[in-house]
């Protein structure tokens, strides 16, 4: 069965402070790996994608980078403005996307 | 027009009613998903449909149904509403289905 696991639920830290955020999934026919922020109340920001093992994005204090097994969302030296729940979801061979739980970042001044 | 835009933003509803959700995407937009959101959680992915045919469905019984018009509209529908229903329902356009969706704001249901 397709599964895609976010860690850790919550994470708190001083702004400045870098961190990771991780996804690691099981998927049949991987062919693609999103990364979305959502903040309460909206809907998620497309900030991602990721296709084949080895592929690394950045924009801004993010980078996201995929294994053939989990993928991470590295933020540097983050500000408070980058408190946001981030969502990955990986899109099966069949175009569906699975979706995990979400890692909820908080960035305290 | 850009971007997604979803209404109602909010609606309340009666158990046992039905209710219709509607998306309105942007010019190219030919695939259109829908999820339900809980609380605390990621979205479920309830159907999809690519050039108004549906071509992928989640775990939603039947009576969650759904359209998607050439002018790259669409709407849910729910039957037969039940308390568990409540959620955010998210719509998502793509221009291609493995590109990046763009979400709309979502609707947030309330069955009382």
């Amino acid at each position: 069965e397709d599964q895609v696991t976010q860690s850790p639920e919550a994470l708190r830290l001083q702004e400045g402070e870098s961190s990771s955020l991780n996804c690691s999934y099981t998927v049949s026919g991987l062919r693609g790996l999103f990364w979305y922020r959502q903040d309460p109340g909206k809907g998620p920001e497309f900030l991602f994608t990721l296709y084949s093992a080895g592929e690394e994005k950045e924009k801004e204090r993010l980078k996201a980078t995929l294994t053939k097994k989990e993928s991470f969302l590295h933020i540097t030296a983050p500000k408070p403005e980058d408190s946001a729940t981030y969502l990955c979801a990986v899109l099966d061979s069949n175009y569906q996307l699975i979706w995990g739980a979400g890692t909820k970042l908080i960035i305290k001044p | 027009e850009t971007g997604v835009t979803q209404s109602p933003t909010h609606l309340i509803k009666t158990r046992g009613q039905q209710v219709t959700l509607r998306c309105s995407s942007q010019s190219g937009h030919n695939t259109v998903s829908w999820y339900q959101q809980a609380l605390g959680q990621g979205p479920q992915f309830i159907f999809q449909y690519y050039r108004e045919e549906e071509n992928g469905r989640g775990n939603f019984p039947p009576r969650f149904s759904g359209l998607q018009f050439p002018n790259y509209s669409s709407e849910l529908n729910v039957n037969a509403l039940e308390l568990d229903d409540s959620a955010l329902y998210l719509c998502a356009g793509g221009r291609d289905r493995n590109y990046g969706y763009t979400f709309g704001s979502g609707t947030r249901l309330t069955v009382v």
